[in-house]
């Protein structure tokens, strides 16, 4: 157990729709970060939060968005949903010291299906 | 800048073989190196890390990396392979930011 928490563990929705994927950091860690897996691009970085404020843009498109509150948990918002959006969406937790990105802890994902 | 490349996309063993799989980078400031691993449906998992102390490394699961600055070069090897090893492993560099590699899926042939 990473100490990082996702939900929900599934989705199924359909085009058009929009969607919030939910994440914990582990306890103590200031920085959230977004990736998105899929079979044909594999593992992508899409945002980085640290401490409520965006550090890192990936390769996020504008139908995507997120946000940190000041509890820590994250929210990854995306909408008018596409069928290529179907993957699996991690949420990962560090501590970071500096500019110094240190490990990062990942979460049991979120697979999502647009149907 | 940063980059990691990871030769092979697939990597197959026979059970009780050496596992080398091969990790490059490039970065403009000293790296810190991660590999981690990804079982089927499942996060991935930190394996072991390389921060600027001992090159050669330690993780779990009997994995252990070598830190090769010459070469910019961080392998991951493990000298007997077993079943529950069969994943996909991820070499990673960081600085300001994390970067990851494409991943290599590692089978084991029995």
């Amino acid at each position: 157990d990473s100490g990082v928490t996702q939900t929900p563990k599934h989705l199924i929705t359909a085009t058009g729709q929009r969607v919030t994927l939910r994440c914990s950091p582990r306890s103590g860690d200031l920085s959230v970060y977004w990736y998105q897996q899929s079979l044909d691009q594999g593992l992508q970085f899409l945002i980085q939060y640290y401490n409520g404020e965006e550090r890192a843009k990936g390769n996020i498109l504008e139908r995507f968005s997120a946000q940190q509150f000041p509890d820590l948990h994250s929210e990854l918002n995306l909408s008018s949903l596409e069928l290529g959006d179907s993957a699996l969406y991690f949420c990962a937790s560090s501590a970071q010291t500096g500019d110094r990105v240190l490990e990062q802890f990942f979460g049991p994902g979120t697979r999502l299906t647009v149907l | 800048a940063q980059s990691v490349t990871q030769l092979g996309s697939h990597v197959s063993v026979s059970e009780g073989a050496l596992v080398l799989l091969r990790c490059n980078y490039s970065s403009s400031v000293p790296p810190y190196l991660f590999w981690y691993v990804q079982y089927p449906n499942q996060g991935l998992q930190l394996l072991l890390k390389y921060t600027s102390a001992a090159t050669l490394v330690k993780g779990i699961n009997g994995f252990e990396a070598e830190f090769k600055k010459s070469e910019t070069s961080f392998h991951l090897t493990k000298p007997s392979a077993h079943m529950s090893d069969a994943a996909e492993y991820f070499c990673a560099v960081t600085a300001s930011k994390i970067i990851f590699g494409s991943g290599t899926r590692l089978s084991i042939r029995p």
